[in-house]
């Protein structure tokens, strides 16, 4: 198994621009989790999906971000516009079972907006 | 609140000793805890999972429970220079389908 990945490792984007990361879940996994992680809060989850349906988006900090779920193997986080305040270590994690179980994560995306 | 609780560190052992890592939590009714490891510029392993009170042992790591006085425990005997690394706590809290983690404890293993 390929494990969970996630697109762009990297990115880096001037103040104001659309960004999207990607994620592909291990197949067969029905949930699905994006965390951001920084120094200063540490690991906070943004959203989870369960069979494709966004169960809990209280994490999500404001209207700039969004995030899909199409199918059972895709999800993008997009954020428009992008500030300063959104560096940080995006990762995406997908479990099999529903709820809290063991979580397998991506590698994560490093996003730098300046 | 969910709080999930654990000291940064760093903790420095020497290696071949025992590293004990604490995560205390707010909520009395959460039923299963978790241990990440994290590498530096990686992204968290699951290294360990507890249920019940008392401990549980998986090759040098034991995890310990005691839900009376809402803690968690992760020991390392034997602790290699491999071993440095952040380990994060994980506590579903009563309630929610997701995990809380703490800020993590960085441990480092001297030669």
């Amino acid at each position: 198994d390929a494990g969970v990945i996630q697109s762009p490792r990297h990115e880096v984007t001037e103040m104001g621009q659309e960004v999207t990361l990607r994620c592909k879940p291990i197949s067969g996994h029905n949930s699905l989790f994006w965390y951001r992680q920084t120094m200063m809060r540490g690991l906070e989850l943004l959203i989870y999906f369960n069979n494709n349906v966004p169960i809990d988006d209280s994490g999500m900090p404001e209207d700039r971000f969004s995030a899909k779920m199409p199918n059972a193997s895709f999800s993008t986080l997009k954020i428009q516009p992008s500030e300063p305040r959104d560096s940080a270590v995006y990762f995406c994690a997908s479990s099999p079972a529903r709820g809290a179980r063991g979580y397998t994560f991506g590698s994560g995306t490093r996003l730098t907006v300046v | 609140q969910k709080e999930v609780e654990q000291n940064s560190g760093p903790l420095s052992v020497p290696e071949g000793a025992i590293a004990s890592l604490n995560c205390t939590y707010s909520d009395r009714g959460s039923q299963s805890f978790f241990w990440y490891r994290q590498y530096s510029g990686k992204s968290p392993e699951l290294i360990m999972s507890i249920y019940s009170n008392g401990d549980k042992e998986d090759g040098r790591f034991t995890a310990q429970l005691n839900k009376a006085s809402q803690y968690v425990s992760l020991l390392i005997r034997d602790s290699q220079p491999s071993d440095s690394a952040t380990y994060l706590c994980a506590v579903p809290f009563s309630g929610y389908s997701t995990l809380t983690f703490g800020k993590g404890t960085m441990l480092l293993v001297s030669p």
